[in-house]
């Protein structure tokens, strides 16, 4: 039973376009979520995250929304530049004192120039 | 200052052996989780470690097995290896502050059973 789901396996978007990648998540538990993304050959780099107390946080050009009702996060990119190109995971974390994340399956993102 | 460091980074087993893997946290960091990265089952918890004891294990069988030392460098086990082991380990750092936060991951350890 997946608790976190990316039900894109793939986007892709235009050089200076936006990029929206998805996520819903099932457990209600879940109170804090992550993105991470992943380059080939490396480990999954923290990119942004959000409280459930919040419903937007921002950080440059990664704006993160979470819709509690709905059980859905998405993770918006603008401008898209090809350097954003990699696998993107959505993760997330329940009231424990642990770090334990949840991961989504991930969302392999191509920008084009 | 230097990131989460993972030996090996390759290594090849065969069914019925156990291997070592060892992580070592950005320095100051406390906790050292362990995630399995596979195909078909994406990315998977496996434990963490603070202060040397386990805080908590994820849903796998008892032939996976960690540590941390007083240092913080953390090694994990699996015992009697399954071809299904093949993955790639990923070992994450943090502070281990109450809340998750962001967790530092390595580059990971690839390991082929045949």
């Amino acid at each position: 039973d997946q608790q976190v789901k990316q039900n894109s396996p793939s986007l892709s978007v235009q050089e200076g376009r936006i990029s929206i990648l998805n996520c819903d998540y099932t457990n209600s538990m879940f109170d804090y979520f992550l993105w991470y993304k992943k380059y080939p050959a490396e480990g999954p780099t923290f990119l942004i995250s959000i409280s459930s107390i919040k419903d937007k946080n921002e950080d440059g050009r990664f704006t993160v929304f979470l819709n509690k009702s709905a059980k859905h996060l998405s993770l918006h990119i603008v401008p898209s530049q090809p350097g954003d190109s990699a696998v993107y995971f959505c993760a997330a974390s329940g009231r424990t004192f642990t770090r334990e994340l949840t991961f989504g399956q991930g969302t392999i993102l191509t920008v084009h120039p | 200052k230097a990131g989460v460091t993972q030996t090996p980074r390759y290594l090849i087993k065969t069914r019925g052996q156990q291997v070592t893997l060892s992580c070592s946290p950005i320095s100051g960091h406390r906790s050292v989780s362990w995630y399995q990265q596979t195909p078909g089952q994406g990315l998977q918890f496996l434990f963490e470690y603070f202060s040397e004891t386990q805080r908590n294990k994820g849903n796998f069988p008892g032939r996976f097995s960690g540590r941390q030392f007083s240092n913080s460098r953390s090694e994990m086990n699996v015992s009697t290896l399954e071809l299904g082991d093949s993955a790639l380990y990923l070992c994450a750092s943090s502070l281990g502050q109450a809340a998750p936060g962001e967790l530092f991951f390595g580059e990971g350890s690839r390991l082929t059973v045949l």
